[in-house]
């Protein structure tokens, strides 16, 4: 079956502009995650989703993000107001557990690039 | 000082090493992940593990509780082993966000 796709798989943008990221799951899994990797780092949690509420989004650097999950499928990653600052890989993983547990599965990322 | 951290940062073997990869943790956890990362940065989920030991062909993993601390082998390396390898740690039973290492480079040359 098909893995966790993560949709573009590269962006770049100018500083100021609003950006949208997209992940698709793992057809099922109830619980998803965002994590940001800077260069020669590991990666930084942003956000969990248990289904459609955001169970957990104390990773979220500033107001200039926000993520959504409507249908507690696909979600989107949110930036507004990009900085240079924001530029790295975005990755997404999905999660069969209910409570969130269980192995994650990651996707390719998203590489933004804020000029 | 970071709740996970990994030793060592760069590791070059040549093949058919034996190579350790060590993973310390300051924090509870409920289960530590090692992830495999590529160049390209696909990540592949390579264990999971709460305590004792898993084996998945010439790969290899403990995990001592008591002491907050996790290796990774790699048996008769080879160089398409040559990867980022990331430790991560999963805290409680809900919510499940993983705090990860900053990663480990390693180079197996032929």
């Amino acid at each position: 079956g098909a893995g966790v796709s993560q949709t573009p798989s590269n962006k770049v943008t100018e500083k100021g502009k609003y950006v949208e990221l997209r992940c698709d799951p793992i057809s099922g899994h109830t619980a998803l995650y965002w994590y940001r990797q800077s260069l020669g780092q590991g990666p930084e949690f942003l956000i969990y989703f248990q289904g459609t509420g955001a169970a957990d989004d104390s990773g979220l650097p500033n107001d200039r993000f926000f993520a959504v999950r409507p249908e507690g499928s696909v979600s989107t990653l949110k930036i507004q107001r990009t900085e240079r600052g924001d530029s790295a890989v975005y990755l997404c993983a999905s999660s069969l557990a209910g409570n969130g547990g269980g192995e994650q599965f990651f996707g390719p990322g998203t590489r933004l690039t804020v000029l | 000082k970071n709740e996970v951290e990994q030793s060592p940062q760069n590791l070059t073997a040549q093949e058919g090493e034996f190579i350790t990869i060590n993973c310390s943790y300051s924090v509870g956890i409920s289960a530590l992940h090692w992830l495999q990362q590529h160049p390209g940065g696909g990540i592949v989920s390579l264990f999971m593990l709460s305590s004792g030991k898993k084996k998945h062909g010439r790969l290899i993993a403990t995990i001592n509780i008591q002491e907050k601390h996790s290796s990774l082998h790699i048996t008769a390396s080879h160089p398409r082993d040559s990867a980022v390898y990331i430790c991560a740690a999963r805290r409680g039973t809900s919510g499940s966000r993983l705090t990860f290492g900053e990663g480990t480079q390693l180079t197996v040359n032929p």
